[in-house]
């Protein structure tokens, strides 16, 4: 399809596993975005990327969060040894242009830590 | 961002007008709103955006009061797809801010009856 891809759907994890989450943008767009989603709660930026270049990080919630795209396409979100309250959905979102403009959004990848 | 306030819950027949109100009284004059919904278990979806002006497109209506402090969201037609999470965000167009963000708060549930 044309939309934004993430797999797994759905990842069951022991705690201190770790984890790659991966999404698949639409082709050619330039930026591409990271969101936690919490139950019961708003999704919560995470990070963004223009292309290859990560140009905010300020929204992952410790050092065991990473992310990258390496060509400007796919990224993947790794979180390691992962905690009971990592436990929520990651949704990857991705939008033509940078700055101001729509952003379409992945289904999500629902994680459980347990 | 200007923070938002909305209601917790709506109720709406099917096939009548579903209004759904937001507050942005500290919004500035380089802010657009932004509306999004979010239906179970899918990643949010764009719906409409306004900066002024009242805007119209395939999926709803978006009315601004003049002062811009509060904004409403129309669905002409309600339908029982329309059942979702709707969120009022506002959003910045400094090209030298953090514009690319969008900041959710919880929204509105609103659900359509049969």
């Amino acid at each position: 399809g044309a939309g934004v891809s993430q797999s797994p759907r759905y990842k069951v994890a022991k705690r201190g596993q770790d984890v790659a989450l991966r999404c698949d943008p639409i082709s050619g767009h330039v930026s591409l975005f990271w969101y936690q989603q919490a139950l019961g709660q708003g999704p919560e930026f995470l990070t963004y990327f223009q292309n290859e270049a990560q140009l905010d990080k300020s929204g992952l919630p410790s050092d065991r969060f990473f992310a990258e795209r390496p060509e400007g396409s796919v990224s993947t979100l790794k979180i390691q040894r992962t905690q009971q309250e990592d436990s929520a959905v990651y949704l990857c979102a991705s939008s033509p242009r940078q700055g101001l403009t729509e952003a379409f959004f992945g289904q999500g990848t629902r994680l459980t830590v347990v | 961002d200007a923070k938002t306030t909305q209601p917790t819950s709506m109720d709406c027949a099917e096939g009548r007008a579903a209004n759904l109100p937001c507050n942005h009284s500290t919004i500035s004059g380089n802010e657009y709103v932004y509306w999004y919904r979010q239906i179970h278990s899918q990643g949010p979806q764009y719906i409409i955006h306004g900066l002024k002006n009242n805007e119209t497109n395939e999926m709803a209506s978006l009315i601004i009061t003049e002062d811009r402090k509060s904004s409403t969201l129309i669905l002409p037609h309600a339908t029982l797809r329309d059942t979702a999470v709707y969120y009022c965000i506002v959003r910045g167009v400094n090209s030298g801010g953090s514009n690319y963000k969008l900041t959710f708060g919880k929204g509105t549930l609103l659900t359509v009856n049969p």
